[in-house]
C-alpha cells in the first residue's frame, strides 16, 4: 500500500518569506501523480499544485513550486513571498495513474502558521 | 463553473439511526470520490463511483454505502450510526478516475 509521510506537523513563517514544506510518499507504481492541497479553516479543501510522476519539470502555480525527486520519492512545496491567506493545513496527497484501487492517499498534514 | 456542492452542510444524529449525504459535482465530471476526515484518523478514502458504478473502496464497513446516479450526483448513506462516525465527509469529482480531484465543503456529522 501507498504512504505519504509529512514530517512537519507544524510550520511558522514571516511574511512575505519562503517556507518550504515537505513529503515523502513510498510506492512500488511508477505511473502516478502527487498533489498539495490546502485546508483552510473553511475546512474546503482547496487543490494547490500538481505533479505526474513521468514529467521531470517541477511544476509551479505563481507563488507555489514543487521539487520532485522522484528517485528519493520526495514532493516538497515552496511558498514565496507568503501571505497571510496562506494559512492553512497542508496535505499531500498521492494518486495512482489510471485511477488506482484506494483514491487518493493523504500525509497527516502540515499547519502553517504565518506571522504579521 | 460552479464548484462541487454537498447537503447538508451540518447534520446531528443520535446512535442507531442512519443519514444519507448528497454530493453535486462539477459540471461535465464524471467521477466522485468520498473521503471521511478525523482528528484521529486523518483523511481516509470511502469509495469512488464512476458511470454510476462503485469502482473501488476503502476499508470501511458494510454500514457505509453510496450510489451514482445517472447525472453523476452522488449520495453516500451511513446506517445504524456509531459515535465515531463522527467526522466531515468531504466528496471530490474529477472528470475521470485517476484524475485531479476538487473538493466539496464538506458535510459536518455530529453522532450523539
Amino acid at each position: 500500500a501507498q504512504t505519504v509521510t509529512q514530517s512537519q506537523p507544524e510550520m511558522s513563517v514571516q511574511e512575505a518569506e519562503t517556507v518550504t514544506l515537505s513529503c515523502t510518499y513510498d510506492t512500488s507504481e511508477s505511473d502516478y501523480y502527487l498533489f498539495w492541497y490546502k485546508q483552510p479553516p473553511s475546512r474546503q479543501m482547496i487543490l494547490v499544485i500538481r505533479q505526474e510522476a513521468y514529467k521531470q519539470q517541477n511544476a509551479t502555480e505563481n507563488r507555489f513550486s514543487v521539487n520532485f525527486q522522484k528517485a528519493a520519492k520526495s514532493f516538497s512545496l515552496k511558498i514565496s513571498d507568503s501571505q497571510l491567506g496562506d494559512a492553512a493545513m497542508y496535505f499531500c496527497a498521492y494518486l495512482p495513474g489510471g485511477g488506482g484501487a484506494d483514491g487518493l492517499t493523504f500525509g497527516k498534514g502540515t499547519h502553517l502558521i504565518i506571522q504579521p | 463553473k460552479a464548484g462541487v456542492t454537498q447537503t447538508p452542510r451540518y447534520l446531528i444524529k443520535t446512535r442507531g439511526q442512519q443519514v444519507t449525504l448528497s454530493c453535486s459535482p462539477i459540471s461535465g465530471h464524471r467521477s466522485v470520490s468520498w473521503y471521511q476526515q478525523t482528528p484521529g484518523q486523518g483523511l481516509q478514502f470511502l469509495f469512488e463511483y464512476f458511470s454510476e458504478t462503485q469502482r473501488n473502496k476503502g476499508n470501511f464497513p458494510g454500514r457505509f454505502s453510496g450510489r451514482q446516479f445517472s447525472n453523476s450526483r452522488s449520495e453516500m448513506n451511513v446506517s445504524t450510526l456509531e459515535l465515531g462516525d463522527s467526522a466531515l465527509y468531504l466528496c471530490a469529482s474529477s472528470l475521470f478516475p485517476g484524475r485531479e480531484q476538487y473538493f466539496g465543503p464538506g458535510t459536518r456529522l455530529t453522532v450523539l
